[in-house]
């Protein structure tokens, strides 16, 4: 069955230093993958999304994930976080071009 | 671009009341629209998928006479929660997909509905 995990409920990081969200999902076919977050009482934002091509994708608010098929994986990364960056991240794999599966959530906290 | 709006962002009403929320895009049409649910500290639960001038299509084990959800036009879906009870209380998105090319387009959510049922 699809599924996307996120192995972290947290990741703890100080203001500046680079920071990574771990995902990583079945290998069911060939999924699009997404990051989105969420801040308190939100919705999701779309932050990225990998396709096909370069293995790494850049997005807003300058975060980006790399692809790696070997791995069957797709973290997020930024080289330097900001206090703003705070909130929930949400991984997330869309298979046959209509549903989507999103991992469990990971909570972002960057410490000034 | 890519905006999609939920109305209303909270309810708060007694047990036996049915709730409607509206989930519109704003600047697009949106083939799809899609409801979730969220548990405090928890993933999104995918509630139910709906196309616009079809039926809506139901994950296992959400009612779908409980769970009332209309796709009147590309731009606007509605979710009735009908006949609400306290253990529906939580907190609902809705997304909406683009129209257009390919099968690769993000999904853009609404900010949710906090529904809290007394």
């Amino acid at each position: 069955a699809q599924s996307v995990a996120q192995p972290e409920d947290q990741v703890n990081v100080a203001e500046g230093n680079p920071l990574t969200v771990k995902c990583t999902y079945s290998v069911s076919g060939n999924p699009y993958l997404f990051w989105y977050v969420q801040y308190p009482n939100r919705g999701l934002q779309f932050l990225l999304k990998y396709i096909t091509g370069d293995n790494l994708v850049k997005g807003s608010y300058g975060f980006e994930a790399e692809f790696n098929k070997s791995q069957t994986s797709f973290h997020l990364k930024k080289p330097s976080a900001l206090v703003s960056d705070s909130a929930l991240y949400f991984c997330a794999a869309m298979y046959n071009f209509n549903k989507f599966y999103f991992g469990s959530g990971t909570k972002l906290n960057v410490k000034p | 671009g890519a905006v999609v709006s939920q109305h209303p962002s909270w309810v708060i009403c007694k047990s036996g009341t049915s709730v409607k929320i509206e989930c519109r895009s704003l600047d697009f049409q949106a083939t799809t629209m899609f409801w979730y649910r969220q548990f405090p500290k928890q993933s999104l639960m995918l509630m139910a998928t709906s196309n616009e001038g079809s039926k809506a299509t139901y994950e296992q084990g959400v009612e779908k006479d409980k769970f009332l959800i209309n796709h009147a036009s590309l731009t606007l879906s509605t979710l009735t929660v009908t006949s609400a009870h306290p253990e529906d209380s939580s907190f609902y998105i809705c997304s909406a997909r683009r129209r257009g090319p390919g099968g690769n387009q993000p999904q853009h959510f609404g900010d949710g509905t906090r529904l809290s049922i007394l």
